[in-house]
């Protein structure tokens, strides 16, 4: 997980409110995926992005929800008007094609009142 | 639709003796698996990784083997430690975008 950044680690919000989560990969590193992880649940696939470019959103819900990844700063993921369904712990992963391998951050656990 | 299955939710083992976790998965393009461990509160951390071209992966205590008649993988860890105790997931990728398809997870007790 070293190196991976994601923030917040906890975030609660009310039901209607946007939810923002901030995922920096790894140095070097310029792809990103998106996981959600619901209670007893394994991660599913929610979004595959390079800098600039949304890749595969294949596992995103159609509608509240959004990611990006600029050329600066960190990939974000956007939920609008949050429902008590939304809430999850959230994953990124930055993916180095030479290893063939994902790593992941620390998660953000996402509450909604 | 669960394309990678774990079907044991929990796995108790002595300290010393081996951990075997099983893994089953359905779809035919998946040629890449990963096996990761997850703590509490923590994000998944990768352990160890084969390739469809491969049956056998060792690395340590971990050895992985794949089974691509029977779409099966297992991971053994030998000799088990407390500190293995863990959720472990096992995850599979096919095709251009690498993106992972993971099973619920097993929880493995390593008792003392």
């Amino acid at each position: 997980n070293a190196g991976v950044m994601q923030n917040p680690r906890h975030l609660v919000r009310r039901r209607g409110q946007e939810a923002r989560l901030r995922c920096s990969p790894m140095k070097g590193h310029s792809h990103v995926y998106w996981y959600r992880q619901l209670p007893e649940e394994g991660l599913k696939f929610m979004v595959y992005l390079q800098k600039e470019n949304i890749i595969d959103e294949s596992g995103m819900p159609k509608e509240r929800f959004s990611a990006e990844f600029p050329k600066e700063g960190p990939s974000i993921l956007r939920i609008q008007q949050v429902v008590r369904g939304d809430s999850a712990a959230y994953f990124c992963a930055s993916y180095l094609r030479r290893t063939d391998t994902q790593y992941f951050g620390p998660g953000t656990r996402l509450t909604v009142l | 639709d669960q394309q990678v299955k774990q079907n044991s939710p929990s796995l108790s083992v002595q300290e010393g003796r081996i951990s075997i976790l099983n893994c089953d998965y359905t779809n035919s393009m998946f040629d890449y698996f990963l096996w990761y461990k997850k703590y509490p509160a923590e994000g998944p951390t990768f352990l160890i990784s084969i390739s469809s071209i491969k049956d056998k992966n060792e690395d340590g205590r971990f050895t992985v083997f794949l089974n691509k008649s029977a779409k099966h993988l297992s991971l053994h860890i030998v000799p088990s430690q407390p500190g293995d105790s863990a959720v472990y997931f096992c995850a599979a990728s096919g095709g251009s975008n690498y993106k992972l398809t993971f099973g619920k997870g097993t929880l493995l007790t390593v008792n003392p």
